[in-house]
Parts: structure tokens; sequence; C-alpha cells
């Protein structure tokens, strides 16, 4: 069975200060994608990333960066010098490659990241 | 491109009762997956539909079905409501359905009195 733990309920921080949202996953398949979701008030959730369990380049794009440790079951989300606009729950996923069908996502519980001014 | 729709966008039944709720997919997208999304259980697959067929089935009872026309558009029906299925169903779509990345819409919010 997959499980992606989330340990962090809520993060507050103050506007520009640096934030890491944790995630750690258990699969038992080889091959595997780990996503990042963004859910803000309005309730849709935004693709953020995706990462496949063969490619372990950490990746940056803008304010955000993600470090997959597959040694740790571990994608780890950063967003530097935080803005209130990232205020939101953040999901991380994952779900598993049946070669071309079956395919859900099993999302963590989610974290509430708020930004103050 | 127009992002996922989904309509109703809020709906209030009651006990017993049934519900549909729609979903129009991004333009040439063919897989449609549901989600529903409670307080206590969290993000829970549904069911994803690719091509008019149901690929992949979550932990739910019977009463929650769905189905997909052939313009990709999908539905999914609950029927005899339960206060517990009061959620946010979220749908969302994806070119292909191996674990590519999926576009969700902005929900159906399902309140059950």
């Amino acid at each position: 069975a997959q499980k992606v733990t989330q340990a962090q309920t809520e993060i507050s921080v103050v506007e520009k200060e640096d934030v890491t949202l944790d995630c750690v996953y258990e699969t038992r398949d080889t091959t595997y994608y780990l996503f990042w979701y963004k859910q803000p008030p309005s309730g849709e959730l935004v693709f953020l990333i995706r990462r496949n369990s063969f490619d372990e380049q950490n990746e940056i794009s803008g304010r955000y960066s993600w470090n997959f440790q597959k040694s740790t079951s571990s994608f780890n989300f950063t967003i530097t010098a935080s803005q209130v606009v990232d205020s939101a729950v953040y999901f991380c996923a994952l779900s598993k490659n049946s070669g071309g069908s079956n395919y859900k996502l099993t999302f963590g519980k989610g974290t509430l990241l708020t930004v103050n001014p | 491109k127009a992002g996922v729709t989904q309509t109703p966008r809020y709906l209030i039944k009651t006990r017993g009762q049934q519900v549909t709720l729609s979903c129009s997919p991004i333009s040439g997208h063919r897989s449609v997956s549901w989600y529903q999304q409670t307080p206590g259980q969290g993000l829970q697959f549904l069911f994803e539909y690719f091509s008019e067929t149901q690929r992949n089935k979550g932990n739910f009872p019977g009463r929650f079905s769905g189905r997909q026309f052939s313009n990709s558009r999908s539905e999914m029906n609950v029927s005899t409501l339960e206060l517990g299925d009061s959620a946010l169903y979220l749908c969302a779509s994806s070119f292909r359905t191996d674990s590519y990345e999926q576009y969700f819409g902005p929900g159906t919010r399902l309140t059950v009195t």
C-alpha cells in the first residue's frame, strides 16, 4: 500500500522567510511519481511539480525548490523568500506507474502554510 | 485554453436523495479522475475514466458511481446520500492516464443535511 505523510499540519512564517514543507512517502513500487499541489482558499488544486522515481535531481523553479531523496523516501518542498500569496494548503502526492493504466494519486493530509505580512 | 470546469459549484441535498455532479475536462484531455476531500479523511481517490472506461476505482461504496461520455465529459452520481458524503468533490483531467500531471477543477461543495 502507498502512503504519504506530511507531518507538519500548520506552519506560520513572516513574509520573506524561507520555509520547507516536509513529505515522506511509502511505496513498494520501484517506479512511481511524486507530486506537489497547492490549494489556495478558492479550493482548486494547482499542480506544482511531478517527479519520477528515477530522477533524483533537485529542481528549482523561481522561489520554489524541491529536494528528492530516495534514501530517506522524502520529497521536500522549499519556498524561498515567502510571500503572502504563498498562503495555502500544500499537498504532497504519490502515484504508481502501472504500465499506462490504473492511475490514481495518494495524497498526504496537507500542510497549511500561512505567510504573515 | 479553458481549465477544468465543474458544475454545480455548490449543492445542498437531504439524506436519502441522490445527486449528479458534472465535470468538463480540458480540451484534448481524455482521462478524468474524481476525488473526495473532507476535513477528516483528506483527499481520497474515487475513480478514473479514460476513453469512456473506468480504469481504476477507490475504496468507496457502490452508492458512488460515475461515467464518461464520448466527448470526455464525466459525471459522478451518489445515491442514497448520507451526512458523511458532505465534502468537496474535485475532478481532475489529464492528457494521458499514465501518471501524467492532472489538472484540477474548482470542485463541487456538497452539503448533505
